[in-house]
């Protein structure tokens, strides 16, 4: 799986857009960008996904470069509670021969959105 | 609906002792990941359950072992514990056909080895 590079701290004002930035340059054509967050002493957060078309779900937007060597994935209005570790995976379809792809995870970017 | 449930949610043990951690995975998925997260790090990989076989592993020794029932619950054995166990240990669940294959992760079992 590609490696990525994220800052590793973010700040944003509540209610102002979290903009967090991922570079993939390595990425291949078949590798997907997905994006989880971790809120201190808990499990991993899925929040979206996709692969080089830009996506929105309920809880963000992911915009994909057209190269797809970078992301970035948007939280429209940062709360108190999206205060977390966000991890940006680059992470390879499921294998056809019988085992599904794990996670591997970095160092994340660490967002503290401010009152 | 009930997501990923794990436990017990604390545990405290001391050197050369052995643990077993339990997991419920989410309804209607089938397969079973576990990962060891040390403080101030990302989680790390270390086995991946599916029709009750280890389907992939992570770079851990052997100590560490693994079980997964016919309900699709799974189990993290470690043997012979040494101090750098301590830490968060997540279960995640999937399902297996599906091609992005998106996790869902349990609230971890914090593991202290004295």
């Amino acid at each position: 799986d590609a490696k990525t590079t994220q800052p590793p701290s973010m700040d944003c004002a509540e209610g102002r857009a979290a903009n967090l930035p991922c570079n993939h340059s390595t990425i291949s054509g078949n590798e997907y960008v997905y994006w989880y967050r971790q809120i201190h002493s808990q499990g991993p957060q899925y929040i979206i996904h996709g692969l080089k078309n830009n996506e929105t779900n309920e809880m963000a937007s992911l915009i994909i470069t057209e190269d797809r060597k970078s992301s970035t994935l948007i939280l429209p209005h940062a709360t108190l509670r999206d205060t977390a570790v966000y991890y940006c995976i680059v992470r390879s379809p499921q294998i056809s021969s019988g085992s599904a792809r794990q996670l591997t995870f970095g160092s994340g970017t660490q967002l503290t959105v401010l009152p | 609906d009930a997501g990923v449930t794990q436990s017990p949610t604390h545990l405290i043990k001391t050197r050369g002792q052995q643990v077993t951690l339990r997991c419920s995975p989410k309804s209607g998925h089938d397969t079973v990941s576990w990962y060891q997260q040390a403080l101030g790090q990302g989680p790390q990989f270390i086995f991946q359950y599916y029709e009750e076989e280890e389907r992939q592993r992570g770079n851990f020794p052997d100590r560490f072992s693994g079980h997964q029932f016919p309900n699709y619950s799974s189990e993290l054995n470690v043997n012979a514990l040494l101090l750098g166990d301590s830490a968060l240990y997540l279960c995640a669940s999937s399902l297996f056909r599906r091609e992005y294959n998106e996790q869902f992760f349990g609230p971890g079992t914090r593991l202290t080895v004295l």
